[in-house]
């Protein structure tokens, strides 16, 4: 079973137009972390957002925010008010277990989003 | 504070040849990891080192394959008798260790891409 699953290869939004990028995780493991990471072109990957499976709270880094439902085992990138230079690969990533001996990231396969003027 | 570099930024060579790249990380990172990510697919985990010592590899790093850390600063990751099959980019990240929550999240540098003719 795949343990990362982004659905939605490529999407298109209007600019300024809030965005929901979709992932579901697969673990059994109590203690693990999300992560959002954003792939321009250039290839580099920027981390955007994180969250830990204890967090009570959703989190979010100015412009994002993470849609938390751990009963669904889903970890939506939401963006608001979308901006051209969104236009990238946006990778979600989990690392399984505490994060003392289990440093690994696996990666979705990633949504391309394009922000249409 | 410069983030994780990587050279060469590109990479060609002939099918055979060796190459080897190099990644320098975060100055106060301890922990550095490579990746490999190919055409429409997400980073996978290579192996990952804490300091100089090289604590997991991922059956993906074949034993043409070899990755070393000698000072506990910049890393090289050297393929020996390249194949076709190699030309992907080459992800290097770090993260510092002890902390929780984004203290451990792991910061990439922008990549070396690999071509093998």
């Amino acid at each position: 079973a795949q343990k990362i699953t982004q659905t939605q290869p490529g999407m298109f939004v209007q600019e300024k137009e809030a965005v929901t990028l979709d992932c579901t995780y697969d673990t059994s493991d109590p203690s693990y972390g999300l992560f959002w990471y954003k792939q321009p072109s250039s290839g580099e990957m920027i981390f955007l957002i994180y969250q830990g499976s204890y967090d009570q709270q959703n989190a979010t880094e100015g412009r994002y925010s993470l849609n938390f439902q751990k009963a669904r085992k889903s970890a939506n990138l939401v963006i608001s008010a979308s901006q051209l230079g969104d236009s990238a690969m946006y990778f979600c990533a989990m690392r399984e277990g505490p994060y003392w001996g289990n440093e690994k990231l696996t990666f979705g396969t990633g949504t391309r989003l394009t922000i249409i003027p | 504070d410069t983030g994780v570099s990587q050279d060469p930024r590109h990479k060609i060579t002939k099918r055979g040849q060796n190459v080897t790249f190099r990644c320098d990380p975060i100055s106060e990172h301890n922990r550095l990891y490579w990746y490999r990510q190919t055409l429409g697919q997400g980073p996978e985990f290579l192996t990952y080192f804490q300091n100089e010592a090289q604590l997991e590899k991922s059956r993906l790093l074949s034993d043409r394959f070899s990755a070393e850390r000698p000072k506990g600063s910049f890393s090289t990751l050297e393929i020996q008798r390249t194949e076709q099959g190699d030309s992907a980019m080459y992800l290097c990240a770090s993260s510092s260790s002890g902390g929780t929550g984004t203290e451990e999240t792991q910061y990439f540098g922008p990549g070396t891409r690999l071509l093998v003719l």
